[in-house]
């Protein structure tokens, strides 16, 4: 089945550093890659996705990337803020599902003011 | 509305008890989920709905049993429950894909945090 491991499990920077989380996924049919950021106490919320027939993808100060030869993603957040401060979920569909997601094991990320 | 809602949001059971997890969404999508998450753990996949049909249950114990009444409401019957079961119990809910394996958003209620005495 679907594998998916996530590094670090902690980060801590600078404000207005930039921050970046990786994961790599197991099974080559996965083709769904969403980012959730869950602050304590709250529920997951994606801030983020991407499928696999893209190789990057960018909102204001998040980015993904995408290199399915290599089955890895990675989540960057460039100018970081306090706010930023949670824990980040990357995910992967499982192959041939309806939708169904493996989470990494989550990276908790520090923003120092 | 891009909300699902679950109740309670909060809730404290005895091993003996016997009590129910409630998920509501009126975003018309067509696939459900619940998944448990423990402290300073991901949310694990426990049983998919898809259509108001169970499709996927992993290997989730007996004393946990869902029930899809139709097709914006997910409930999670408890018996018999262990400590070892407390944790927060998310609720899910996402379009079907358009393609066979295509992957789509989920959209998470608030949770329900269970502890079990």
């Amino acid at each position: 089945g679907e594998n998916v491991e996530q590094h670090p499990s902690t980060l801590s920077v600078q404000e207005g550093d930039s921050a970046v989380i990786k994961c790599t996924y197991s099974d080559s049919a996965s083709n769904y890659f969403p980012w959730y950021k869950q602050e304590l106490g709250k529920r997951p919320q994606l801030i983020i996705d991407i499928r696999s027939n893209v190789g990057e993808k960018k909102d204001q100060r998040i980015a993904v990337t995408l290199n399915k030869t290599a089955k890895h993603f990675s989540l960057h957040i460039t100018e970081t803020q306090p706010e930023d401060s949670a824990v980040y979920f990357c995910a992967a569909s499982i192959g041939g599902s309806q939708g169904n997601l493996i989470f990494g094991k989550g990276t908790k990320l520090s923003v120092k003011p | 509305d891009t909300e699902v809602t679950q109740t309670p949001k909060h809730l404290v059971m005895g091993m003996t008890n016997k009590k129910s997890l409630k998920c509501e969404q009126h975003m018309g999508h067509r696939a459900m989920y619940w998944y448990k998450q423990k402290a300073k753990k991901p949310p694990e996949l426990m049983f998919v709905y898809s259509y108001e049909k169970l499709s996927i249950n992993e290997s989730v114990p007996s004393r946990f049993s869902p029930e899809c009444p139709n097709s914006s409401l997910l409930n999670l019957h408890l018996h018999a429950l262990q400590p070892e079961d407390s944790a927060l119990y998310l609720c899910a809910s996402s379009q079907r894909p358009r393609a066979e394996g295509e992957g789509t958003e989920a959209f998470f209620g608030q949770g329900t945090r269970l502890t079990v005495v």
